[in-house]
């Protein structure tokens, strides 16, 4: 099965500086990569998918991920962090499942705290 | 504008009694999905669907059942509440996955209380 791993529980950044959450996948075959941000008591939001192309993929609310093969990473970054930014975040990847049925699984989480 | 609403919020309930979540989506999806979110767990799948009368079982299923007769409802039963089962359920849906894939619409969540 695929997977997902998320080494920190918790990134704390100070306002204005530069962010990264970490996101490492196990995978056969070609990942298909995802983020997602919870802000408290909601649902979980689509950030932005690494599928194929470019290594730099851009999302929602100026986030940005990095896809490196040869490390099997998916860190997410921002270059300035806001306040707004502190939530919890998911790293996702792409499973079939029995069937053939495709899934989406979901690391941990990191949570953010972006420091006034 | 199109949502994923869940009933209820908020559920207190004893061990033994027979719970079922509601979710409902006007996206239009074929596909939806139900995950439980516990804390050093993240979000694990327990079901999913991908149309009408199709059901499948997710990582970790037991002691719950969806049934799907119409596009827009997926409901979640526990059969039986365990106190294992308190929880945050969250209902997410997705076009084909030959389309938009992995871009998952999430509801807000129900909070499951099992005394």
């Amino acid at each position: 099965a695929q997977s997902v791993a998320q080494p920190e529980d918790q990134v704390n950044v100070a306002e204005g500086n530069p962010l990264t959450v970490k996101c490492t996948y196990s995978v056969s075959g070609n990942p298909y990569l995802f983020w997602y941000v919870q802000y408290p008591n909601r649902g979980l939001q689509f950030l932005l998918k690494y599928i194929t192309g470019d290594n730099l993929v851009k999302g929602s609310y100026g986030f940005e991920a990095e896809f490196n093969k040869s490390q099997t990473s998916f860190h997410l970054k921002k270059p300035s962090a806001l306040v707004s930014d502190s939530a919890l975040y998911f790293c996702a990847v792409r499973d079939i499942g029995p069937g053939g049925y495709q899934k989406v699984t979901f690391g941990i989480g990191t949570k953010l705290q972006v420091i006034p | 504008d199109a949502e994923i609403t869940q009933s209820p919020r908020h559920k207190i309930t004893e061990t033994g009694r027979q719970v079922t979540l509601a979710c409902h989506q006007t996206w239009n999806h074929n596909n939806m999905f139900w995950y439980r979110q516990d804390l050093g767990h993240g979000l694990r799948l327990i079901h999913y669907s991908y149309g009408v009368h199709d059901t499948n079982k997710g990582e970790v299923s037991d002691g719950y059942s969806v049934s799907r007769s119409n596009t827009e409802d997926l409901p979640l039963t526990l059969e039986s509440a365990a106190s294992s089962q308190t929880s945050v359920y969250f209902c997410a849906s997705s076009e084909s996955f030959s389309g938009r894939v992995g871009e998952l619409f999430f509801g807000e969540g129900s909070r499951l209380t099992v005394l």
